[in-house]
């Protein structure tokens, strides 16, 4: 299947600082990748859209200037969170979409996860 | 609002033992259907996926899906699970119709396979 990595694995930095967080797509193209968080022992949270070329699209309750989305190309898509606050901790994965056919059918393969801990 | 249930939050069964996890979907329109697995310590993988045709579905490791439209559902069974089948379940739904098309995960369900 297709292979989606992200770096870095985890993360410890300062409050106040930003982080950079990379999404890869190693084994196809994806003109859409999608950035989620997930809390312990609960579900994913999609919080934003990443499309190569334009703007991401940010679910509501998102910061968007607080969690940049640059999608530069058609395999790398990254999310900075920018003045990183305690309360920021958390699990981030991103995934990119693989269209099968047509436009209603489609995959999203998920990366490993990136750890972020704001002391 | 599209929304995606499962019914069980925890499981917890034998090694041998027949496995059904439910997954329910709110949506009248057409749907791409998925179940990926969280292994401890490991990232989302996909199970199966059903986007048309038969709606029986195999997926890797033994796994098998339905999809039965007139119940908005799409339950996953494994008919003898082994004690590496231990991980969380996440059913989850793409939407197709709506002003985006994004996937929906259910809550998930925390499987635990005794040996």
């Amino acid at each position: 299947g297709a292979v989606v990595s992200q770096h870095p694995s985890w993360v410890i930095c300062k409050s106040g600082t930003s982080v950079k967080i990379e999404c890869r797509s190693l084994d196809f193209q994806a003109t859409t990748m999608f950035w989620y968080r997930q809390f312990p022992k609960q579900s994913l949270m999609l919080m934003a859209t990443s499309n190569e070329g334009s703007k991401a699209t940010y679910e509501q309750g998102v910061e968007k200037d607080k969690f940049l989305i640059n999608h530069a190309s058609l395999t790398l898509s990254t999310l900075t969170v920018t003045s990183a606050h305690p309360e920021d901790s958390s699990f981030y994965i991103c995934s990119a979409r693989d269209w099968l056919a047509g436009d209603t059918q489609e995959t999203q393969y998920f990366g490993p996860g990136t750890r972020l801990l704001v002391l | 609002a599209q929304s995606v249930s499962q019914h069980n939050h925890h499981v917890i069964l034998s090694e041998a033992a027949s496995l059904e996890l439910g997954c329910n979907y709110s949506y009248g329109g057409t749907v791409n259907l998925f179940w990926y697995v969280q292994y401890p310590g490991q990232h989302l993988q996909l199970l199966l996926k059903y986007f048309s045709g038969d709606p029986l579905v195999k997926g890797i490791k033994g796994f098998e899906a339905e999809f039965i439209k007139s119940k908005f559902s799409f339950n996953l069974r494994k008919p003898s699970v082994q004690w590496s089948d231990t991980a969380e379940y996440f059913c989850a739904v793409i939407t197709y119709g709506g002003a985006t098309n994004k996937l929906i995960f259910g809550t998930g369900t925390l499987l635990a396979v005794q040996p």
